[in-house]
């Protein structure tokens, strides 16, 4: 089984300064996905970011960036320029890569960041 | 394109008694999902379907917890009797398959469930 562990469990960030979000799991297996999901007020979990773990560059999507460290199973977001928008709980998520139909997320505990103005 | 539509948005109950949710996915998405999320913590899966298949329903306590999929599109959730314990979010989400290729996961707004 896997599990997912995020141990930040609350951080702010002046807007327009960078923050970083931290997660580590545990696995056997050696082909899997990584993702970062935000979740507003609103409860719907919006995904951010992913990592497919046979790739050796860190994924990016405009100001977030990821810090993938496989022998270390590690996987941080990096937000630059923070927006107040950005303000939400935010889940680290890892998925088995299969040729079957399981495609079960397993979720860390969550991070809620609060972006001040 | 519509997302996963889920209903209804919140809902009260007392203990012991059932409650029902309904999901609509996203047209033609094959995989469906139900996934619980405690207040505080990341949702956990349910169960998932592939067409009106179960795939996975490992940790639906299925003494009290059912769930079916009859025409392979929307779903229900239910719950009889409920427990406290069982106040949370419920999500439903949905993909266009499942397997060896990516393929990414659509969440609905999720139904709040409170157990009085």
């Amino acid at each position: 089984a896997q599990t997912v562990t995020q141990s930040q469990p609350e951080m702010s960030v002046q807007e327009a300064e960078t923050v970083t979000l931290s997660c580590t799991y545990d696995t056997s297996e050696n082909n899997y996905y990584l993702f970062w999901y935000k979740q507003p007020p609103s409860r719907q979990m919006i995904l951010v970011i992913r990592q497919e773990a046979y790739k050796q560059q860190n994924a990016t999507e405009n100001r977030f960036s990821v810090n993938f460290q496989k022998a270390a199973k590690s996987f941080s977001l990096k937000i630059s320029d923070s927006q107040l928008g950005d303000t939400a709980m935010y889940f680290c998520a890892f998925m088995k890569r299969e040729n079957n139909a399981g495609n079960m997320l397993t979720f860390g505990g969550g991070t809620r960041l609060m972006v001040k103005p | 394109e519509a997302g996963v539509a889920q209903s209804p948005r919140y809902k009260i109950i007392e203990k012991r008694q059932s409650v029902a949710f309904w999901c609509n996915p996203i047209s033609g998405h094959a995989t469906l999902y139900w996934y619980q999320q405690i207040l505080g913590q990341g949702p956990k899966l349910l169960i998932q379907f592939q067409n009106n298949g179960v795939v996975d329903d490992s940790q639906l306590p299925k003494d009290r917890f059912s769930a079916e999929r009859l025409k392979g599109v929307d779903s229900t959730l239910k719950i009889q009797p409920a427990k406290l314990e069982d106040s949370a979010v419920y999500l439903c989400a949905s993909s266009l398959v499942a397997g060896a290729a990516y393929n990414e996961q659509f969440f609905g707004p999720g139904t709040r469930l409170t157990v009085l």
